[in-house]
């Protein structure tokens, strides 16, 4: 049972180029979210999707855009990337909302933008 | 909009002792939950503990405990026994009935030997 699995691990990006960053579990969840954190800061979500085929913002979602066309996969994409999106990004996902069932966290991604 | 606040950037422990981290936190709604992660060196994100608001009985996880103070908005967690393995960051977070978990800065935590 792997849980959360995000690729890339590191990846550094040159100001404009656009990338996406790949996400999926394999705990059948339908609740998966994309948080960034800064450095020194906590976690700050991004988008966030209840089910298949239904995303929503989160507190900073500009600059990136979601799908989410299975239960499993929800990808992350950076279309013009500016050194404001320097951070590590997390995916994480739950069984359901509110606070019945925690979150479970992928390793991170660490994305760097000069 | 929800806050929560941690306000001890970095604290530092001796091995074996206990130490308390605090956490505050905003909100105007009744049902909610509250959790602290764990966030080593490795860079994982690890649920530590979690607290139901509805539950006045303070919620325990073998050496984890927390002092939920409902009225006071207060959230604080202690260690007991301290190890070097609990170095790392810890972050307060909340829920409410909605989707979004809301995390504070975070408190670094050194355990010394």
């Amino acid at each position: 049972n792997a849980g959360v699995t995000q690729t890339p691990k590191f990846r550094i990006l040159k100001i404009g180029q656009s990338m996406t960053l790949q996400c999926t579990q394999d705990m059948n969840h339908n609740y998966m979210y994309w948080y960034r954190q800064d450095p020194g800061m906590g976690l700050k979500l991004i988008y966030y999707s209840v089910g298949a085929g239904i995303t929503d913002k989160g507190e900073v979602p500009n600059g990136y855009n979601v799908s989410r066309s299975t239960t499993e996969d929800f990808p992350l994409r950076l279309e013009l990337a500016a050194p404001s999106q320097t951070s590590v990004y997390f995916c994480a996902s739950s069984y359901a909302g509110g606070g019945r069932s925690p979150l479970h966290f992928g390793n991170g991604t660490r994305l760097t933008v000069t | 909009a929800q806050t929560v606040t941690q306000s001890q950037p970095e604290m530092s422990v001796q091995e074996a002792e206990t130490v308390t981290l605090s956490c505050t936190y905003d909100t105007s709604e009744n049902n909610y939950y509250l959790f602290w992660y764990k966030q080593p060196p490795s860079r994982q994100m690890i649920l530590v503990i979690r607290q139901e608001a509805y539950k006045q009985q303070n919620a325990t996880e073998n050496r984890f405990s927390v002092n939920f103070q409902k009225a006071a908005k207060s959230f604080s967690l202690k260690i007991s026994d301290s190890q070097l393995g609990d170095t790392a960051m810890y972050f307060c977070a909340f829920r409410e009935y909605g989707n979004k978990l809301v995390f504070g800065a975070g408190t670094i935590l050194r355990v010394k030997s």
